[in-house]
């Protein structure tokens, strides 16, 4: 069974620092997807990560994997309350449907 | 918007009854996928149609099925509904490209009474 594990799960971040949020998966896969959901709303693609060593960036978040440990990095930068929502890391499986981690809530505040 | 239209928004129905759930994918798309969102489990993949073929199936309830119509549109029916059956229930599109980027419409909330 794929098993993915996001931590943190809750993140409360001041703005204008930076973190990261990690994303392990239990077997091999060759599409790893960031989403991003806003309370109540649906999911908008962010990033999907096809192949060892890639790096995505978009604005202040940048997504890169390493298939060798099975794990993608979100990494925050200069954090804004805009970014305030949760975030989901998702592996494909055969077929392409996707598994999902937890999430990880995460709230910038002033 | 994502281009993909799931109807209705929100359902309240009681324990017992069927419910059926309608999706429209995004122009183009062939893949639908259903997921449903829950508190204590997540995001869970229930079943994936691929031009009217059932292509892959997770953890969906011998109580669920779905279809996907001549036209691309897909329907999740829910029978005999539980307490534990309120959830959100999504739809998701794809196009099959080697990305297989999966766009996601608003969702159905479905409230068991």
């Amino acid at each position: 069974e794929l098993k993915v594990e996001q931590n943190p799960l809750f993140l409360s971040m001041q703005e204008g620092k930076n973190y990261t949020i990690y994303c392990n998966y239990s077997t091999t896969s060759d599409r790893l997807y960031w989403y991003r959901q806003d309370p109540g709303k649906s999911l908008e693609s962010l990033f999907v990560l096809l192949s060892n060593g890639a790096v995505k960036q978009e604005g202040r978040l940048m997504a890169s994997l390493d298939t060798k440990a099975r794990l993608s990095t979100l990494h925050i930068t200069a954090a804004v309350h805009d970014l305030s929502a949760t975030y989901f890391c998702a592996v494909a499986l055969s077929g392409y449907a996707l598994n999902f981690g937890k999430g990880t809530s995460l709230l910038v505040t002033p | 918007d994502s281009g993909v239209t799931q109807t209705p928004k929100h359902l309240i129905t009681a324990t017992g009854q069927r419910v059926t759930l309608r999706c429209s994918p995004r122009s183009g798309d062939l893949s639908v996928y259903w997921y449903q969102q829950s508190l204590d489990q997540g995001l869970q993949f229930l079943i994936q149609y691929y031009n009217g073929e059932e292509r892959a199936k997770g953890n969906i309830l011998e109580r669920f099925s779905a279809q996907q119509f001549p036209d691309l549109h897909s329907e999740l029916n829910l029978s005999s509904l539980e307490l534990g059956d309120s959830a959100l229930y999504f739809c998701a599109s794809s196009a099959g490209t080697q990305k297989n980027i999966q766009y996601f419409g608003a969702g159905t909330r479905l409230s068991v009474l």
